[in-house]
């Protein structure tokens, strides 16, 4: 069975601190790994991972993934209220199947 | 504008009715899925298509069906057999072979 772990479940910080996400994944036939932001509704789209130790960087996100290990990470650093979301991370199979994580909740206080 | 609808956005059924649930997409894609996601829970893989008159089944696909008999549309039908329907239902899109997938606003289903 493909199974996506993301750690820790929620999270609470305060504005200004950095963050750092965990997602592991278990499956067969691994294609890239992808992350998504969850607002209200419908996910919107961070990242996409494919090749070991490439660091992708959007303004204050990063993420990097390690084949080897079978893990990511997420980085958000100067955490502002507006990065309280719902963080998704997915694993794309070869054979077009999508498997998302738990998600981790991330609340920021002011 | 192209994109991904879902409808209707909020569904109330009797229990032991059956409800379809639909995905629209106008982004040429071939690839298609329905999702369903529990309060304060991530996205579970219920069913997905990578082609027309073809789908998987994914990790709950039990109590759901579907169909896709055009590229565009991937309804979604939640059958009495599905003991706990109450959730909110997600339907994506992409390209083959391609990382990214796009989303549709979800349909908040309740069965009372």
């Amino acid at each position: 069975e493909d199974k996506v772990v993301q750690s820790p479940l929620s999270l609470v910080v305060h504005e200004g601190d950095t963050v750092t996400l965990n997602c592991s994944y278990e499956v067969t036939n691994f294609r890239s790994l992808l992350w998504y932001k969850q607002e209200k509704k419908a996910p919107t789209f961070l990242f996409m991972l494919t090749s070991s130790g490439i660091e992708k960087k959007s303004g204050r996100l990063s993420s990097i993934l390690d084949k080897k290990e079978l893990f990511s990470i997420l980085n958000i650093t100067a955490t502002q209220t507006g990065d309280s979301a719902v963080y998704l991370c997915a694993v794309d199979l070869y054979g077009n199947k999508l498997v998302f994580g738990a998600g981790t909740i991330l609340r920021v206080k002011s | 504008d192209g994109g991904i609808t879902q409808s209707p956005k909020y569904l109330f059924r009797k229990e032991g009715q059956n409800v379809t649930l639909s995905c629209e997409q106008n982004l040429n894609h071939d690839a298609m899925y329905w999702y369903r996601q529990d309060p304060g829970q991530g996205l579970r893989l219920i069913y997905y298509s990578q082609i027309v008159n073809d789908f998987q089944k994914g990790d709950i696909a039990e109590g759901y069906s579907v169909s896709r008999e055009k590229k565009e549309s991937f309804p979604l039908t939640v059958t009495s057999a599905q003991k706990n329907p109450t959730a909110f239902y997600l339907c994506a899109s992409r390209k083959q072979g391609a990382g990214e997938a796009f989303f549709g606003q979800g349909t908040r289903l309740t069965v009372v």
